[in-house]
C-alpha cells in the first residue's frame, strides 16, 4: 500500500520568506504526483501535477520537484504572502492502481504579515 | 475553477436512512470520482467512474453505491447511513488521456454530511 507522508504538519513563517514543503511516498512506481491547496471549509485547488517522467513543474511563485528514486517531492513557495495561508496536500497516483490518488495528511501553512 | 457542483452542500440525516449526493460537471470530462475526507485519514477514494454506466470501487467502498447515467452526473448513495459515514464528501473530475491537463483531478466544493 502506498503511504504518503507530509512533513511538517504545520508551519508558520513571516511574510516574504521562501519556504519548502516536503512529501515522501513509499512506492516509487508512481504515475504522477499532484500538489493541492485547501482553504478552510473549501474544496481542493490543483496547483501542480508532475508526471513520472518529469523532474519539476513551475507555476508563478510555485515550483514542485519530483525524485522518484528517493520517493520524495518538494513544493517550493517563493516570497510567501499571507494569502498563501492554507493546507497543502500532496497526492500520488500509482502506476498500477487505476485512477486512485493516495493523499498525504497535509501541511498547514500560516504566513504572518 | 472547473465546472463542478455538488448538492446538497450540507446535510443532516439519521442513522439508517438512505442518502444520495449528486455531483454535476459542465466540462464533459470522462472520469469522475467520489472521495471522503476525515481527520486523521486524509482523503480516500470511495468509487470512480470511467464512463457512462462504467464504475469501479475505491479504497473505502463498503456501504456506498454509485451510478452514472449521463456524462455530467455522478451520484453517490449511502444505502443505510451510519455515524461512521459522517464526513466531508468531495467529487472530482479529470479528462481522458496522457498529459498534465489530462491527468489532473479537479475537485468540487464538497458536501458536509452529519449522520446522527
Amino acid at each position: 500500500k502506498q503511504e504518503v507522508t507530509q512533513i511538517p504538519a504545520a508551519l508558520s513563517v513571516p511574510e516574504g520568506e521562501n519556504l519548502v514543503l516536503n512529501c515522501s511516498f513509499t512506492d516509487s512506481a508512481i504515475y504522477n504526483l499532484q500538489w493541492f491547496r485547501q482553504d478552510p471549509g473549501k474544496g481542493l485547488t490543483s496547483l501542480l501535477l508532475i508526471q513520472s517522467s518529469q523532474r519539476e513543474q513551475t507555476s508563478g511563485r510555485l515550483n514542485a520537484s519530483l525524485d522518484k528514486s528517493s520517493g520524495r517531492s518538494t513544493l517550493y513557495i517563493a516570497a510567501s504572502q499571507p494569502g498563501d495561508s492554507a493546507t497543502y496536500l500532496c497526492a500520488v497516483r500509482r502506476s498500477n492502481s487505476g485512477y486512485a490518488l493516495n493523499f498525504g495528511k497535509g501541511t498547514s501553512l500560516l504566513v504572518t504579515p | 475553477d472547473a465546472g463542478i457542483t455538488q448538492s446538497p452542500r450540507h446535510k443532516v440525516t439519521e442513522t439508517g436512512t438512505p442518502v444520495t449526493l449528486r455531483c454535476h460537471q459542465t466540462e464533459n470530462h470522462r472520469y469522475m470520482y467520489w472521495y471522503r475526507q476525515d481527520p486523521g485519514h486524509g482523503l480516500r477514494l470511495i468509487h470512480y467512474s470511467y464512463g457512462v454506466k462504467d464504475t469501479d470501487k475505491g479504497e473505502v467502498s463498503d456501504g456506498y453505491s454509485v451510478s452514472r447515467s449521463k456524462t455530467e452526473d455522478f451520484l453517490l448513495t449511502l444505502e443505510s447511513a451510519t455515524s461512521s459515514q459522517t464526513s466531508v464528501y468531495f467529487c472530482a473530475i479529470s479528462p481522458a488521456g496522457t498529459g498534465v491537463y489530462q491527468e489532473t483531478q479537479y475537485f468540487g466544493p464538497g458536501t458536509r454530511l452529519l449522520v446522527l
